[in-house]
Order: structure tokens, then C-alpha cells, then sequence
């Protein structure tokens, strides 16, 4: 059974500093792999999907990697902004038969002025 | 346009009621889901109509009650919901099982 964990649950950093949020997940049998945020009470917006052929994905200040076969993504936000606070939710598609999205529990981010 | 839209945002509703809730797309995708989703949890997934055939997640009663009148729209029958049914329950849409999946803002729903 895929489980897919997000470490740190948390995480607090200066406006201008990097971020750096990280997914596991423990069947390296995957589709895809796609990144989302979600603002309190509000949907999940897509950021960046990433198929299991590729390597990493980028837009603009965003960028994920993905290592299939150790089972993780890396999420880099560049420059960071307060905007940039919200729930970081990661979720890998596995190759069953409705491609049921697996979801990690989300790393919630705050960037501070 | 990358747009999925629900209705209504808010719904407070009694265990004796009926609602439903609505979700629509124009992004000519073909594969619609329902998600529900409680505080400070990941979404769980509820339903899938891909090419208008259903599949059901096996753990979800049935007072909740899907339709896909089209392949743009997607119901959530609610009848007879009890108080832990409260949740932000968000629809869903991607081309094809396997596309990028695109999420509306959500139904909050509150049953007293």
C-alpha cells in the first residue's frame, strides 16, 4: 500500500530565503507526481506536475525533482514571499486502473516580512 | 481557462434534509472526482466518473450519492447526513485517469 510523507509538517522562514519541502513515498511504482497549495479553507491549486519519466519540472520560481527510484520529490521556492505562505500538498498517481491520486498530509509554511 | 467551479460555497443543512452540491467544467476533461476533507487533513477521495462510468471509494456511506448528468457536470446528492459529515468537500477534474488534476474551490458544508 503506497504512503506518501511530507516532513516537516511545519515550517517557518524570512521573506528572501529559499524553501525546500520534501515528499516520500514508498512504492517507487508511481505515474505521475503532482505538487499543489491550498490556502486556509480553500481549494488545492495545482502547481507543478511531473510525470515518472522526467527528472524535475520547473515555473517560474517553483521547481520540483523527482528520484523514482528512492521514492522523493523536492519541492524549491525561490526567493521567498509572504505570499508564499499557505499548505504544501504532495500526490503521486499510482498506475492502477482509476489512478487513484495518493496524497501526502502537507508541510504548512509561513514566510515572515 | 483551468476552471472548476462549485456551488454553493457555503451549505448548512439539518440531518433531515436533502441538498446537493454542484461542481462544473470547460476544460473538456473527462475524468471528474469528488474529495472530502476535514480539518487540517489531506483530501480523501470520495467518487470517480471517468468517461461518465462511476467508481466508489468502498468506505463512503450511502448518503452521499453521486450524478453525472454530463461529462461537465458532476452532482453530490446529501440526505440524511450526520454532524461528522461536516467538511470542505471539493470537486475535481483531469484529462483522461491520469492527467493533472485541477480542483474548484470547494462546497463548506456544515450539517446540524
Amino acid at each position: 500500500k503506497q504512503e506518501v510523507t511530507q516532513i516537516p509538517a511545519a515550517l517557518s522562514v524570512p521573506e528572501g530565503e529559499n524553501l525546500v519541502l520534501n515528499c516520500s513515498f514508498t512504492d517507487s511504482a508511481i505515474y505521475n507526481l503532482q505538487w499543489f497549495r491550498q490556502d486556509p479553507g480553500k481549494g488545492l491549486t495545482s502547481l507543478l506536475l511531473i510525470q515518472s519519466s522526467q527528472r524535475e519540472q520547473t515555473s517560474g520560481r517553483l521547481n520540483a525533482s523527482l528520484d523514482k527510484s528512492s521514492g522523493r520529490s523536492t519541492l524549491y521556492i525561490a526567493a521567498s514571499q509572504p505570499g508564499d505562505s499557505a499548505t504544501y500538498l504532495c500526490a503521486v498517481r499510482q498506475g492502477d486502473s482509476w489512478g487513484k491520486l495518493q496524497f501526502g498530509a502537507g508541510t504548512q509554511v509561513v514566510v515572515t516580512p | 481557462d483551468t476552471e472548476v467551479t462549485q456551488t454553493p460555497k457555503h451549505l448548512v443543512m439539518g440531518m433531515t434534509n436533502k441538498k446537493s452540491l454542484k461542481c462544473e467544467q470547460h476544460m473538456g476533461h473527462r475524468a471528474m472526482y469528488w474529495y472530502k476533507q476535514k480539518a487540517k487533513k489531506p483530501p480523501e477521495l470520495m467518487f470517480v466518473y471517468s468517461y461518465e462510468k462511476l467508481s466508489i471509494n468502498e468506505s463512503v456511506p450511502s448518503r452521499f450519492s453521486p450524478e453525472c448528468p454530463n461529462s461537465s457536470l458532476l452532482n453530490l446528492h446529501l440526505h440524511a447526513l450526520q454532524p461528522e459529515d461536516s467538511a470542505l468537500y471539493l470537486c475535481a477534474s483531469s484529462q483522461g485517469d491520469y492527467g493533472e488534476l485541477f480542483f474548484g474551490e470547494g462546497s463548506r458544508l456544515t450539517v446540524l
